[in-house]
């Protein structure tokens, strides 16, 4: 089954500077990758997704890239601000099928003023 | 608020107690998903139902079971609970059984066993 691997556990950023967060998955089918953020004590909630016919997807501050071949994903964060500061959890899935959504284990972003 | 409505917020119970989880989805949403989430750790993936039925599983203990009834809501049962059962248990749906699209959560059910 999927394997989804998440890089680093903690991230420490002064304000204004940008945070990158990289995943890695194990299963060639995978088509869907999605982040999601969680703040403390709340439920997570999506932020980006792409899928695998694209490599690249941007919101605002946010991004998201995509390689295939290397079977690893990013999340880039510019001009970080303090409410930035949360937990992120990168996942994959497939499209087909009843696929399981596997996430990551989590990235603790924090943004010091 | 994301839709999706899980019964009760908190929950304190005794080791060897069984307890029931309820997670209403989003309207529409045939698909239910079950995650665990201890102290300071990711969203473990437990199971899924699609339509009232099993569709994936994950590391989802003997102990815990679950379902989901003809109306779509859902309900996780854990049973005979020990210490390390303490963790916050989230429903998240979707529209369809595929997972490629959003996952609405809801606020979760804080487990603590005693």
């Amino acid at each position: 089954g999927e394997n989804v691997e998440q890089h680093p556990s903690t991230l420490s950023v002064q304000e204004g500077d940008s945070a990158v967060i990289k995943c890695t998955y194990s299963d060639s089918a995978s088509n869907y990758f999605p982040w999601y953020k969680q703040e403390l004590g709340k439920r997570p909630q999506l932020i980006i997704d792409i899928r695998s016919n694209v490599g690249e997807k941007k919101d605002q501050r946010i991004a998201v890239t995509l390689n295939k071949t290397a079977k690893h994903f990013s999340l880039h964060i510019t001009e970080t601000q303090p409410e930035d500061s949360a937990v992120y959890f990168c996942a994959a899935s497939m499209s087909t099928g009843f696929q399981k959504l596997v996430f990551g284990t989590g990235t603790r972003l924090l943004v010091s003023p | 608020d994301s839709g999706v409505t899980q019964t009760p917020k908190h929950l304190i119970t005794a080791t060897g107690q069984r307890v029931t989880l309820r997670c209403s989805p989003r309207s529409g949403d045939l698909s239910v998903y079950w995650y665990q989430q201890s102290l300071d750790q990711g969203l473990q993936f437990l199971i899924q139902y699609y339509n009232g039925e099993e569709r994936a599983k994950g590391n989802i203990l003997e102990r815990f079971s679950a379902q989901q009834f003809p109306d779509l809501h859902s309900e996780l049962n854990l049973s005979s609970l020990e210490l390390g059962d303490s963790a916050l248990y989230f429903c998240a749906s979707t529209g369809t059984g595929g997972a490629d699209t959003e996952a609405f959560f809801g606020q979760g059910t804080r487990l603590t066993v005693v």
